[in-house]
């Protein structure tokens, strides 16, 4: 079955670091997702992103985040000066045009 | 106010039962999706639905658009079910996810 790869797995950064999460969607597919998952919350959508913008976002996607296709290929989450709440789980997706969501490991991101 | 709904939040069963999983939700949305979430973290997506019924293995799901509700059923259910459990809609191109149910199964 096909695939959504996150790396790294797990990423810690000092607070007020920048970070940036990597995915590689599954190859034809056209929709791309971010969300998170604080320990021991729900899972909250971040950012969806079709035809290489924004599509819709979340009120948690703020200035501090910000998502590019930089080759095609990859589809990143940029977060800027990393806050200690920022720690969490971040998840990745992808979809065809009328297919289920397939989505990746997750990064876990710690911020110290 | 949560858009999605799940009951029951915790969930023990013995090996073997049969298991139910509801799901509510109060928008208008262009499918459903049922996802399990093991202890690690790892998030599979288990099915999508935009109507009727879905079945794989001894997963089954099913949805009533006119009534807002889905169903997830786990026939025959083994300790390797354990996990998390997690309705999904999508309205538009935005998710909102459940709280999840956490199932146990007791060998």
């Amino acid at each position: 079955e096909p695939e959504v790869t996150q790396t790294p797995s797990h990423q810690v950064t000092q607070m007020g670091q920048e970070v940036i999460l990597r995915c590689v969607p599954i190859s034809n597919h056209l929709y791309f997702y971010w969300y998170r998952q604080i320990l021991g919350q729900k899972v909250e959508f971040l950012v969806s992103f079709y035809n290489n913008e924004i599509s819709e976002k979340s009120e948690i996607f703020d200035d501090q985040f910000s998502v590019e296709r930089p080759d095609g290929s990859n589809f990143t989450l940029k977060i800027r000066s990393t806050k200690l709440e920022d720690s969490a789980m971040y998840f990745c997706a992808s979809r065809g045009d009328r297919g289920k969501g397939f989505f990746g490991q997750g990064t876990r991101l710690t911020v110290v | 106010k949560n858009e999605v709904e799940q009951s029951p939040q915790n969930l023990t069963a013995q090996e073997g039962e049969f298991i139910t999983i509801n799901c509510s939700y109060s928008v208008g949305i262009s499918a459903l999706h049922w996802l399990q979430q093991h202890p690690g973290g790892g998030i599979v997506s288990l099915f999508m639905l935009s109507s009727g019924k879905k079945k794989h293995g001894r997963l089954i799901a099913t949805i009533n658009i006119q009534e807002k509700h889905s169903s997830l059923h786990i026939t025959a259910s083994h300790p390797r079910d354990s996990a998390v459990y997690i309705c999904a809609v999508r309205t538009g191109n935005q998710f909102y996810f459940g709280t999840g149910t956490s199932l146990t199964v007791i060998p």
